[in-house]
């Protein structure tokens, strides 16, 4: 059962300090996507990549936030330097899309997710 | 851009009854809609999706129902168990997009 795996679960770091969150996309996917959970904004779509190109990252705060697909298979999201604020559940998910005569394919499968905690 | 409100924020059901939720969504290019389900300190996970050219979609105790000119979608969960108990976002993407725009997510609670 394939899934998307992402390290590390969990983080406690100090604000100011710089937070790097890895993830490995499900094995043939070629979409990528980091998402950010809390209980007041819900998910929030920070930043995805088809092919390792990054397709948008309007979601993420540009001066602190970074996202990169050094190959196939590694994401990562580098917060520098971290606040308070970005406390929260980071999701990594991926997906397969396809090329058009190979039919449509939507689906995102998500990873565990990295709890950072920023005091 | 797209925008999905969806409706209850939580729902508390008895053991066996029936649970609805539902979203709408601004897009009318909008041509995927799925449900998930994350459980306390879980990822979210894919139980139904539905795409544009379906009115209906069943998976055994749960369906999905889309409505496109109201542009609305719901998700049945019928004889509902305390398994059930999570939360659920419903999600939408656009026809041009490769990204999903989610719900603000329903707490369902199911008690025995």
């Amino acid at each position: 059962d394939a899934r998307v795996t992402q390290t590390p679960r969990h983080k406690v770091t100090e604000m100011g300090q710089e937070v790097t969150m890895r993830c490995q996309p499900i094995l043939g996917h070629n979409t990528v996507f980091w998402y950010r959970q809390t209980m007041m904004q819900g998910l929030e779509l920070l930043a995805y990549f088809r092919n390792r190109a990054p397709l948008d990252d309007s979601g993420m705060p540009k001066d602190r936030f970074s996202a990169e697909m050094p190959d196939a298979t590694l994401a990562t999201l580098k917060i520098q330097p971290s606040e308070p604020r970005d406390s929260a559940v980071y999701f990594c998910a991926s997906g397969l899309v396809l090329p058009p005569l190979a039919g449509p394919s939507y689906e995102q499968y998500f990873g565990p997710g990295t709890r950072l905690t920023v005091t | 851009g797209e925008n999905v409100e969806q409706h209850p924020s939580t729902l508390s059901v008895q053991e066996g009854d029936s649970a609805v939720i539902k979203c709408t969504y601004s897009d009318s290019a909008s041509n995927y809609f799925p449900w998930y389900k994350q459980e306390l300190g879980k990822r979210p996970q894919l139980i139904i999706d539905i795409r544009s050219n379906v009115g209906e979609k069943k998976d055994q105790r749960i369906a999905v129902t889309l409505n496109k000119t109201a542009k609305h979608f719901s998700l049945h969960i019928t004889e509902t168990q305390p398994e059930d108990s999570a939360v659920y976002f419903c999600a939408a993407r656009h026809t041009g997009f490769q990204k999903l725009v989610f719900g603000t997510g329903t707490r369902l609670l199911v008690s025995p």
